[in-house]
């Protein structure tokens, strides 16, 4: 693994499922996102975690939920989701909340 | 409200030089970045405006005025594997990023 890795590359989901986005990386950096990326718009904020153990809301969180076990894994889960949240998903993390971000190569979403 | 506004779409020539353009109105400043990101790709970071001035960086630089609320992306010599979407984005007070649109740069031959 060489940075950010996130699975699955793309899924089509239908409506009411649960469904988990999982990112990794092997950098040790201690702050993690996910954003959503849709046409017209720019990135926007799902949730965050500043380090291991915390997760913190960004702007558009509902409808999602975090977990950050440890400094490496970030998974983003939707536990029913709806066709608004046909997006695609990015995974990026920062040594701190001061620096560059680095991204995953994004999950393609699609719920009908 | 917080506010990125960046130009849609641009277009240039091969081995010009293009200026793309962002303002901003947010609840704080901590910094400005820009990033490249192409079709079907993740974003990648290219530059970061703390102070005003010029940040160069080989082809590409960076302007940033907090006073204006102005910052530009200067592209030289510009090579048709320019051809992506340029994002701008703010660090506010709460230390998040907020993003523009992106600008989507076409260039021709």
């Amino acid at each position: 693994i060489a940075g950010i890795t996130q699975a699955p590359t793309s899924q089509i989901l239908a409506a009411g499922r649960r469904m988990t986005l999982r990112c990794t990386q092997d950098m040790r950096h201690n702050a993690m996102y996910w954003y959503r990326q849709d046409l017209g718009l720019g990135l926007r904020l799902i949730h965050y975690s500043n380090t291991a153990g915390t997760t913190g809301k960004g702007e558009v969180p509902d409808g999602y939920s975090v977990s950050r076990a440890n400094t490496d894994d970030f998974p983003l889960t939707l536990a029913s989701a709806v066709p608004s949240q046909t997006s695609v998903y990015f995974c990026a993390s920062s040594e701190g909340a001061n620096n560059e971000q680095f991204f995953g190569p994004g999950t393609r979403l699609t719920v009908l | 409200g917080q506010n990125i506004d960046q130009p849609t779409e641009m277009t240039a020539t091969e081995g010009a030089i293009v200026q793309i353009n962002c303002t901003y109105q947010t609840s704080g400043f901590n910094g400005l970045f820009w990033y490249q990101q192409h079709a079907g790709e993740a974003p990648t970071f290219l530059s970061y405006n703390v102070l005003d001035g010029l940040e160069e960086k080989g082809r590409f630089s960076s302007f940033l005025s907090r006073s204006k609320g102005y910052s530009y992306l200067l592209l030289k010599e510009l090579q048709m594997k320019d051809s992506a979407s340029y994002l701008c984005a703010v660090r506010d007070s709460n230390y998040q990023l907020i993003w523009g649109a992106g600008t989507k740069l076409i260039i021709k031959p």
